[in-house]
């Protein structure tokens, strides 16, 4: 595709469901990136991908977020038994390698945790 | 570890005017530094870089350098418009593409 894709722009669910975001990188870009943006908290580190494998998962919360990447290209971020403290927007990026530094953002999706 | 400040915000100004918005950072090595803006309803995009000290990164009209003797990459433009509104993130590279950003300062030009 032209950018990067993520679904949905827009989640609200409700405390204790789970949760899955999706990310389509660019075409050909074979690092993925997670992060989350939350008020006043600027961005932070979730995941990186370097194909389908996970070189670091440092800033993965807590054992209930996840994520995978399949086929190097669309990778999901699983959020389980979903928290209030949750609630922020999950950004994706993929960039062409893991040494090209410049990172393509997606829109985002705007989680509400109730 | 790694860590990156940069100024808190709003900041307001009226068009033409000079922007300065500060970010200075902790790193080992000599990390890749950057500045990325995300305008109202888009997504990050990166606006400039510069990958060792006392390089100057530039793009539409704004620059900052890499002071590795003050760890600071200041973002500056000389006559701010009204479209430059929006946030601005400082960021530093591990030595592969993850970054580490600072929180963002929200840049607010009116006419």
């Amino acid at each position: 595709g032209a950018g990067v894709s993520q679904s949905p722009s827009n989640k609200v669910t409700e405390k204790g469901k789970d949760v899955e975001l999706r990310c389509d990188p660019i075409s050909g870009h074979t690092a993925l990136y997670w992060y989350r943006q939350s008020l006043g908290q600027g961005l932070e580190f979730l995941i990186y991908f370097q194909g389908n494998s996970a070189p670091d998962k440092s800033g993965l919360p807590s054992d209930r977020f996840s994520a995978e990447r399949t086929g190097g290209s669309v990778s999901t971020l699983t959020i389980q038994r979903t928290q209030q403290e949750d609630s922020a927007v999950y950004l994706c990026a993929s960039s062409l390698g893991d040494r090209d530094e410049k990172l393509f953002f997606g829109s985002g999706t705007q989680l509400s945790v109730l | 570890g790694n860590s990156v400040t940069q100024m808190e915000g709003p900041v307001t100004l009226s068009e033409e005017a000079f922007l300065t918005i500060n970010c200075t950072y902790t790193a080992t090595g000599y990390p890749s530094l950057f500045w990325y803006v995300q305008y109202p309803g888009e997504g990050l995009q990166l606006l400039l870089k510069a990958t060792k000290a006392d390089d100057k990164g530039s793009n539409k009209g704004f620059e900052a350098t890499y002071r590795k003797e003050t760890t600071s990459f200041h973002l500056e433009k000389g006559s701010v418009q009204v479209s430059d509104s929006a946030v601005y993130f400082c960021a530093l590279s591990k030595g592969y593409s993850t970054l580490t950003f600072g929180k963002g300062t929200m840049l607010l030009v009116s006419p």
